[in-house]
């Protein structure tokens, strides 16, 4: 079991860019989460997937942020026409049952 | 609204005594609680939990105690190590009224452990 991994690890990227960020979760889980961190804050939540099916959506998502999880493996988040509000650590977690959350390293997104 | 507050942004404690890192919540919905330890450049790692059920849970020197009347939750780390140096995050999950399980976190505090 090597846990949740995200890639990329850092992602710096000018203003009104798309960036596509992904995570694998840990294999046998079946529910993924989506949550960002910005300095001095804890993680908030942004969407939720249960197998390939997206049962939850925060309203911090706006529609420049898209999220998939084809055939309920792993996932990747997009955020098209980047702003500078969304740099921040963009963290993914899985969890087998609706508990504990086990988390990846995050990506760090920086727009310049 | 801040649904958990972690009003201490920072501890510091000696090595070898007890670290109290305090969380308060405003939803009564909540029923489940969890406590993270965060190191930079690292995403946060599942510390402790404890169900509304109980009011208090153990796992080595980690003790969660839960108090539903006050909204109030602890985290007791006993002895203290340097190692235990990061930032400590209350989070808390509305099991039975929601079926996604997803967490809502404080602010967090930061511990520092003195050698």
């Amino acid at each position: 079991d090597t846990g949740v991994s995200q890639d990329p690890r850092h992602k710096i990227t000018k203003r009104g860019q798309n960036v596509t960020f992904r995570c694998d979760p840990i294999s046998e889980h079946n529910r993924l989460y989506w949550y960002r961190q910005t300095l001095g804050q804890g993680p908030e939540f942004l969407t939720y997937f249960q197998n390939e099916a997206q049962l939850e959506k925060s309203r911090l998502l706006s529609d420049r942020f898209s999220a998939e999880r084809p055939k309920g493996s792993f996932s990747t988040l997009e955020i098209q026409r980047t702003e500078q509000g969304d740099s921040a650590m963009y963290l993914c977690a899985s969890s087998e049952r609706s508990y504990e959350q086990y988390f990846g390293p995050g990506t760090r997104l920086t727009v310049t | 609204d801040q649904q958990v507050k972690q009003n201490s942004p920072s501890l510091s404690v000696q090595e070898g005594r007890i670290s109290i890192l305090n969380c308060d919540y405003t939803n009564s919905m909540f029923d489940y609680f969890l406590w993270y330890k965060k190191y930079p450049a690292e995403g946060p790692t599942f510390l402790i939990s404890i169900s509304s059920i109980k009011d208090k849970n153990e796992d080595g020197r980690f003790t969660v105690f839960l108090n539903k009347s006050a909204k109030h939750l602890s985290l007791h780390i006993v002895p203290s190590q340097p190692g235990d140096s990061a930032v400590y995050f209350c989070a808390a999950s509305a099991q039975r009224s929601s079926n996604t399980g997803k967490l809502i976190f404080g602010q967090g505090t930061t511990l520092q452990v003195k050698p």
